[in-house]
């Protein structure tokens, strides 16, 4: 499966620890999104890689929250100090310009249980 | 700031009937509009784009600017077609999406 691959797919935590979660984009692909989903809702866009650079950040990614990728590749996303409302699914999407027709291609996400 | 409004969290039909899910949105410039579906134990995916005009599964979805829709419709719904249906405006630098609250759609045998 060339997909976008993320890990891990289940991730149960308690309250205060610190979780990271990785993503791997489809190979070609210079761009790399983090979305979160919770219960009812569409996803809610977190922030955006073009390559290695971070250039846009929602409001939602608090200070707990750090993204990166480091050689443009892979991307890992953490929260540091968890609590029970970062309980959602993490979702990475990945795309490819300038040959962007709008089409976000999503990982099967990762879910996170805040204990 | 944009907005997306999926009113029916839920929807049934029975095989066969015309199904229509709708969507409005909210955005001051010039919308790119999608709709995703997310089937059973898969992962999210684009069904149609309206920039391509095109019917996807027998699904098409038209933007409608002057009610700020872009409503889902297929004339004859299949039992396959239960899913989660999402639909997205794009916008920003990186047409980042906003989605709706999705509906989840049963059709029913």
């Amino acid at each position: 499966d060339t997909g976008v691959s993320q890990n891990p797919r289940h991730k149960i935590t308690k309250r205060g620890q610190n979780v990271t979660f990785r993503c791997d984009p489809i190979s070609e692909h210079n761009r790399l999104y983090w979305y979160r989903q919770t219960l009812g809702q569409g996803p809610e866009f977190l922030t955006y890689f073009q390559n290695e650079a971070q250039l846009e950040k929602s409001r939602l990614l608090s200070d707990r929250f750090s993204a990166e990728r480091p050689k443009g590749s892979f991307s890992t996303l953490e929260i540091q100090r968890t609590e029970q409302g970062d309980s959602a699914m993490y979702l990475c999407a990945s795309n490819i310009v300038p040959r962007n027709t709008g089409e976000l291609f999503f990982g099967e996400g990762s879910r996170l249980t805040v204990l | 700031a944009q907005r997306v409004t999926q009113p029916e969290k839920l929807l049934s039909v029975f095989k066969g009937a015309p199904v229509e899910l709708k969507c409005n949105y909210s955005y001051s410039g010039s919308p790119e509009l999608f709709w995703y579906v997310q089937y059973s134990r898969q992962r999210l995916q684009l069904l149609l784009r309206h920039i391509s005009r095109e019917s996807i599964k027998g699904f098409t979805a038209d933007l409608n600017k002057g009610e700020t829709s872009f409503h889902l419709k297929k004339p004859f719904a299949q039992e396959e077609d239960s899913a989660m249906y999402y639909c997205a405006l794009g916008s920003g630098s990186a047409r980042q999406l906003t989605f709706g609250s999705g509906t989840q759609l049963t059709v029913l045998p």
